[in-house]
C-alpha cells in the first residue's frame, strides 16, 4: 500500500537549535516528493519539489534532501516564525497527479 | 501570477442541510483542480479531482459530490450534510504537466 509517514509528530525547539524532520514513503515509482508549510487555519504553502535520490533544495533556513526511501527537511538556526506544521506528500506513477500526504510534523520554535 | 480563491471561509450548517463550496483559480488556463478534506491531526485526504470541464473523478465514496461548470471553477456540494462532513476543505490546482499543487485558503465547515 502506498504510504507516507512523517516523524516526529511534534517537535519543540529553542530558537537557533537546528534539527531535522523526516518523511518516509513506500510507493511504486516515485514521480516527486513535495514539502509544504501550513500555518493554523490556512492552506498549505508550497516549499519544495524533489524528484530523484541525492537531490537537495534550499530556501532560507530550510533544506530538503531525498533518498530512495525518505526525505529530510533540515531547519538551520530556526526562528519563532518557522513555527508551523510541515507536510510531506508524494506523487507516484499510475497515480495521475494524485498526492498522498503524511500527517505532518508540528514544529514550535520558542525564543 | 496565479491565485486561488475559496468561499466561504467558514460555515456552520445543521445536519441534513445542503452544502455548496466554491473554488476559483485566476491567472492560468486548463488547470487540474482538486478538493481535499483535512481532519484535525491528520493528513489531507483527496476527495475529487478534475482534468477538465465536466470531468470529475471521485477518490472516496461519500456524501459529497463535485462539479466543474467552467474551466477555472470547482464546486463541492452535498444534498444532506452529516456530522462526519465537518472539517477543513481545501481546493488546489496544478498545471497540466506539473505535479506541484497549490492550495487555496480553505473553508472550515462545522456541521451541528
Amino acid at each position: 500500500e502506498d504510504q507516507v509517514t512523517q516523524s516526529p509528530e511534534a517537535l519543540r525547539l529553542q530558537e537557533g537549535e537546528s534539527s531535522s524532520l523526516n518523511c518516509s514513503y513506500t510507493v511504486s515509482g516515485l514521480r516527486g516528493l513535495f514539502w509544504y508549510r501550513q500555518d493554523p487555519g490556512k492552506g498549505p504553502e508550497f516549499l519544495f519539489t524533489l524528484y530523484s535520490a541525492g537531490e537537495e533544495k534550499e530556501k532560507e533556513r530550510l533544506k530538503a534532501t531525498l533518498t530512495k526511501k525518505e526525505s529530510f527537511l533540515h531547519i538551520t538556526a530556526p526562528k519563532p516564525e518557522d513555527s508551523a506544521t510541515y507536510l510531506c506528500a508524494v506523487c507516484f506513477s499510475g497515480g495521475y497527479n494524485k498526492l498522498i500526504f503524511g500527517a505532518g510534523t508540528r514544529l514550535a520554535v520558542h525564543p | 501570477s496565479q491565485t486561488i480563491h475559496q468561499w466561504p471561509a467558514t460555515l456552520v450548517q445543521p445536519v441534513g442541510s445542503p452544502l455548496s463550496l466554491e473554488c476559483t483559480v485566476e491567472g492560468t488556463s486548463n488547470p487540474n483542480l482538486y478538493w481535499y478534506r483535512q481532519a484535525a491531526g491528520r493528513g489531507l485526504q483527496l476527495l475529487f479531482y478534475s482534468v477538465g470541464i465536466g470531468q470529475i473523478s471521485s477518490e472516496v465514496p461519500q456524501n459529497l459530490s463535485a462539479s466543474r461548470p467552467q474551466d477555472r471553477q470547482f464546486i463541492l456540494s452535498s444534498k444532506k450534510l452529516l456530522l462526519s462532513d465537518s472539517g477543513f476543505y481545501l481546493c488546489a490546482w496544478s498545471g497540466r504537466a506539473d505535479n506541484e499543487q497549490f492550495f487555496g485558503p480553505g473553508t472550515r465547515l462545522t456541521v451541528l
